[in-house]
This record gives C-alpha cells, structure tokens and sequence, in this order.
C-alpha cells in the first residue's frame, strides 16, 4: 500500500530551468494538494484540486501550474525557477475536501541556485 | 483569510516534563481541528483531530488536545513527554470544505 509517493526526492535546478515536480496516490482520493514548507513559515498551500478536472489557487501559487493528470496523479510545475522556490515540497491527499484528514508524501526537497 | 497562531516558535523539555502547546485560529464558523507532527526527516502524520462530539480528543502516543470554542483554541498536550517526541508540531484548521490551513509550527526538543 504506497500511499502518497512523490518523485523525485531531491534536485538542483539552475535559476531560469524548468521541471516538474510528480505526484500519485493509490487511495483512490478525490482531493490533492501541493504545500510549501519554509523554515519558521509552516506549510503554505501552493494549489489544490478538490476533484478530477478542478484546480484552484491557494495561498502561494505564483511561479507556479499545476495539471491534475487523472484521478490519481498532480504534478507541479516550475517554469522558470527562482532561488526563492528553494523549499520543500509535500503533496497530500484526502477522500474527501470535507473533513478528512491529509495523507502526505515524503516530499521534494529542491534547491535553485 | 483563516489564520492559524502557534504561540510557541521552539519549546525545550526535559524528559518527563509536562507539554501543552498552543493553538489559535481566526476562522469564526464550523471547523475541523488537526495536529500534525513532523519528525526529523520524516514528512507529516496526524497526531489527532476533532470533527465534533467530545472537545477532548485523545490521538496516538499519548497526545490529547481540547477544543475550546469560545477561545478558538485546539491545545496540544502530553503529561509526560519523552525523548521520541522530539519533533515539529504543527496545528491545522479546514473550515467547511477548504483546504487545510497550517500554523507555522512548533518546534519541540526533548532533552534527557
């Protein structure tokens, strides 16, 4: 039972370079969503896809697309990274946007030089 | 916007010391209480949460947490800590249908 799995866990982008940050889960969820985690700055939502076909912006979503695959992947993109997208990121998952808890991944630490 | 407040930024414990860790949040109608806990190196887990029914919500390893409404608070505690529960704690609130939202957590070391 995989859960949540993010790929990769690490990379080093050069500031201007592209990649794509992925995410799947076996859970058969409805809802995902791409957090942030800055020091001292908890999670910051980046965007979230309540359903298959629905994306919508959260707190921090400049710098940033996402696409919702199917129902069970989400993958983030960067098109053109910047030193200050130096984080790590964690893609999550629930049943239900309503009230259940979060599943996560195991996140992606990136750093932009 | 919601908002969510941890008071405490860095708490250091000894071993077997008493833990409450504070949580507020800004958001006035129905919510759903989480804690989460970050281990080092480890991605999020739910410590708890509370949805409705009984404010005092009891989670694994000891954790519990009482939501006061009147206070919009969702205060962590353990009576007697131990040095596995070095760790972030991170407080968050879904207000109907939305997204969670996190405080920006706290960070516990346990020291024996």
């Amino acid at each position: 039972n995989a859960g949540v799995t993010q790929t990769p866990k690490f990379q080093v982008l050069k500031t201007g370079q592209s990649m794509t940050l992925q995410c799947a889960q076996d859970m058969n969820h409805n809802s995902m969503y791409w957090y942030r985690q800055d020091p001292g700055m908890g999670l910051r939502l980046i965007y979230y896809s309540a359903s298959e076909g629905t994306t919508d912006k959260g707190e921090v979503p400049n710098g940033y697309n996402v696409s919702r695959l199917n129902k069970r992947e989400f993958s983030l993109r960067l098109e053109s990274a910047a030193p200050s997208q130096t984080s790590v990121y964690f893609c999550a998952s629930r049943r239900d946007p309503r009230n259940e808890k979060l599943f996560f991944g195991s996140g992606t630490q990136l750093s932009v030089l | 916007a919601q908002s969510v407040s941890q008071h405490n930024h860095h708490v250091i414990l000894s071993e077997a010391a008493s833990l409450e860790l504070g949580c507020n949040y800004s958001y006035g109608g129905t919510v759903n209480l989480f804690w989460y806990v970050q281990y080092p190196g480890q991605h999020l887990q739910l410590l708890l949460k509370y949805f409705s029914g009984d404010p005092l919500v009891k989670g694994i390893k000891g954790f519990e947490a009482e939501f006061i409404k009147s206070k919009f608070s969702f205060n962590l505690r353990k009576p007697s800590v131990q040095w596995s529960d070095t760790a972030e704690y991170f407080c968050a609130v879904s207000p109907g249908n939305t997204p969670l939202v996190f405080g920006k957590g706290t960070r516990l070391s346990v020291i024996a």
